[in-house]
């Protein structure tokens, strides 16, 4: 089954640290950008951060240097390392697939997410 | 960035009925680069149009989109109870990416 299940998700004071995990399967991992994308306050959705096929790196500002952003195609998997959370950053992750067809920048795939709460 | 403004915010309507939404861009987006989904409580965002227009396979044709500069359309011709949801629209033209604030679709 082609599918996308994250983890890592929890509650964290601010300040915290969490590593959300991204597992993918059924199709080929490393031929597809990835991404993380999160809505907040249960309306609106955000894109966080991508990673290209060759490991080029990409951050919105409102997370830039608090996230990093990690793959692993030998084990099929997306990490998220998120760093001096605030409460703001609550929300549910997703991890998101673009197309394998150079050109197609939308997101063609998602998992189911993973809520993170950060708060006192 | 490009900042989409998805109205209403939230639709009632019944089964067999017609929905239409809008997503207008605050600039041109390029290319047509406009994609719509579908999001249902604890499930995973569906894609339903990309391109404007362009139907992704398994998707029944009662979901239609139009548009083009700053002005897109999502228009559900016949609602089934299962297209009772939130839709929201994303613009991939332009850096970064940018999404709606969404459209509830509610009985």
């Amino acid at each position: 089954e082609v599918q996308l299940v994250e983890s890592g998700g929890g509650l964290v004071q601010p300040g915290g640290s969490l590593r959300l995990s991204c597992e993918a399967s059924g199709f080929t991992f490393r031929s597809h950008d990835m991404h993380w994308v999160r809505q907040v306050s249960g309306r609106g959705l955000e894109w966080v951060s991508g990673i290209d096929t060759s490991a080029h790196t990409y951050y919105a500002d409102s997370m830039k240097g608090r996230v990093t952003i990690s793959r692993e195609n030998a084990k099929n998997s997306l990490f998220l390392q998120m760093d001096s959370l605030r409460v703001g950053d609550t929300a549910v992750y997703y991890c998101a697939r673009e197309p394998a067809v150079p050109g197609n920048w939308y997101f063609d795939l998602w998992g189911r997410g993973t809520l993170v709460t950060v708060s006192s | 960035e490009i900042v989409l403004t998805q109205s209403p915010g939230t639709v009632s309507l019944s089964p067999g009925e017609r929905a239409t939404l809008s997503c207008r861009a605050s600039q041109s987006v390029s290319s047509n680069s406009l994609a719509w989904y579908q999001l249902k409580p604890g499930q995973a965002p569906r894609l339903l149009l990309y391109g404007v227009s362009s139907r992704v396979t398994g998707i029944p044709d009662r979901f239609s989109g139009s548009g083009s500069g700053t002005d897109f359309t999502l228009t559900i011709s016949r609602l089934e109870p299962e297209d009772f949801a939130v839709y929201f629209c994303l613009q991939y033209g332009g850096s970064p990416r940018t999404f709606g604030q969404g459209t509830k679709v509610e009985v």
